[in-house]
This record gives structure tokens, sequence and C-alpha cells, in this order.
């Protein structure tokens, strides 16, 4: 499985923006890059996914390196209610999600 | 459709007695999935079903975890002779036929004394 590597934590002011990296260096070309969030007790919650091309939805961006090897996901206002672990997660077609430790989300008001 | 939910939310149960857990997927979802999370770590893939056809399962999934999905609807995981490390969140969720976004449940968290 290709892997990814995320920063084990990282801190955050309330409105501010926030970028959160992911390295996936061995990607392949079948290999969509997923995020997903995870609030304290919650179970995770999709955030965003992409393939080649940035993308935008109403949670968060996405940007992805032109090489693939790298994905940023960009929280523009941060808030309280996004303080979470977040997972960078690559997938191909008809497999399932496997999670790494993912990087933990502080925000401070 | 309230999306993905389980029963119980909670369970606790004496070192070797069997549980049962119940997942019901939102409704058009063809595709499900159960995991395990221990605290501090990231939700553990243990198995996948399409419609009625578990998929793939992982070696996490030992000899006394067994998970069906009749009719291709609900799914069930069941543990027998529970051990202590079993203790865990069990998480199911759902997808639809392109497996793009994932619903996950709100977990049932098992705790073995």
């Amino acid at each position: 499985d290709a892997k990814t590597t995320q920063p084990n934590s990282m801190e955050s002011n309330e409105e501010e923006p926030v970028h959160l990296p992911c390295n996936h260096s061995t990607i392949s070309g079948t290999d969509y890059i997923h995020w997903y969030r995870q609030l304290p007790s919650q179970g995770p919650e999709y955030v965003i996914h992409g393939l080649t091309s940035n993308v935008n939805n109403r949670m968060a961006s996405l940007a992805i390196a032109e090489d693939r090897k790298s994905s940023t996901l960009i929280l523009h206002r941060a808030t309280l209610r996004d303080a979470a672990v977040y997972y960078c997660i690559l997938l191909k077609a008809g497999t399932a999600l496997i999670f790494g430790k993912g990087t933990t989300l502080s925000v401070s008001s | 459709d309230t999306g993905v939910s389980q029963d119980p939310r909670h369970k606790i149960t004496k070192r070797g007695q069997n549980v049962t857990f119940r997942c019901d997927p939102i409704s058009e979802h063809n595709r499900l999935y159960w995991y395990r999370q221990t605290l501090g770590q990231g939700p553990e893939f243990l198995t996948y079903f399409q419609n009625e056809a578990q998929l793939e399962k992982s070696r996490l999934l030992s000899d006394r975890f067994s998970a069906e999905r009749p009719k291709g609807s609900f799914s069930t995981l069941e543990i027998q002779r529970t051990e202590q490390g079993d203790s865990a969140m069990y998480l199911c969720a759902s997808s639809g036929n392109q497996g793009t976004e994932a619903f996950f449940g709100q977990g049932t968290r098992l705790t073995v004394v």
C-alpha cells in the first residue's frame, strides 16, 4: 500500500488559515488522495478528495502538487470546531480506506 | 435517512463471552466496512463487503471474529471468546458504488472485563 507521511501535530489560531501537509512520494497513477477528520468521540468524517487537480468544497481546499508526491489540506478560517485528527489517505477505487496516525490539529481562541 | 447507525453504542462483557454488533448502512450504499480503533490510534481496517460479498479481510480479523452481511443490507460483527485486548471502538462505514465518500457511524465501544 502506498504510504502517507503527516506531522504528528499542528497548532493554529482561530480564524486563521491552516495548511496541513501530506507527503506521498510512492503514490501511483490510480491513487486518489482522500482527507478525513475525526473529532473527539466521533467517527471519521469525509473532508475532501482529489486525483490530480486542486479541489474546493464547503469544508476545505485540497492543493495537489504537480508531481502528486505531496498535497496540502487548507482550512481557510479555522474555528474551534475544526480541532480534530486529520487523516491523509491514498485510495484506489474499490478498496478500503487505510488510516495512519494523522495530524492532531489544535485550535486556540 | 439518518446516516450509518450502530447498535449498541456501548457494550461491557466478561472475558470469554461472545458479543455481536450491528451496523445499518445508508440505504442506497452497497459497500460496507468495519474498523477497530483503540485510544490514540487511527482506525484499523477489519473487513469490507460489496453487497453481500465479503471482498477483503484484514489479518487482524482472527478466527474469533466473523462478519456477515445477509442480503446486502445490515451487517453484523461477532467476536467469540472475547479477550481484554478486544476492548476498542468498533466503527462501521458505508459508501456508494464508486466508493468515493465513506460515511461512518458513531461506533460501538466494547469493554472486556
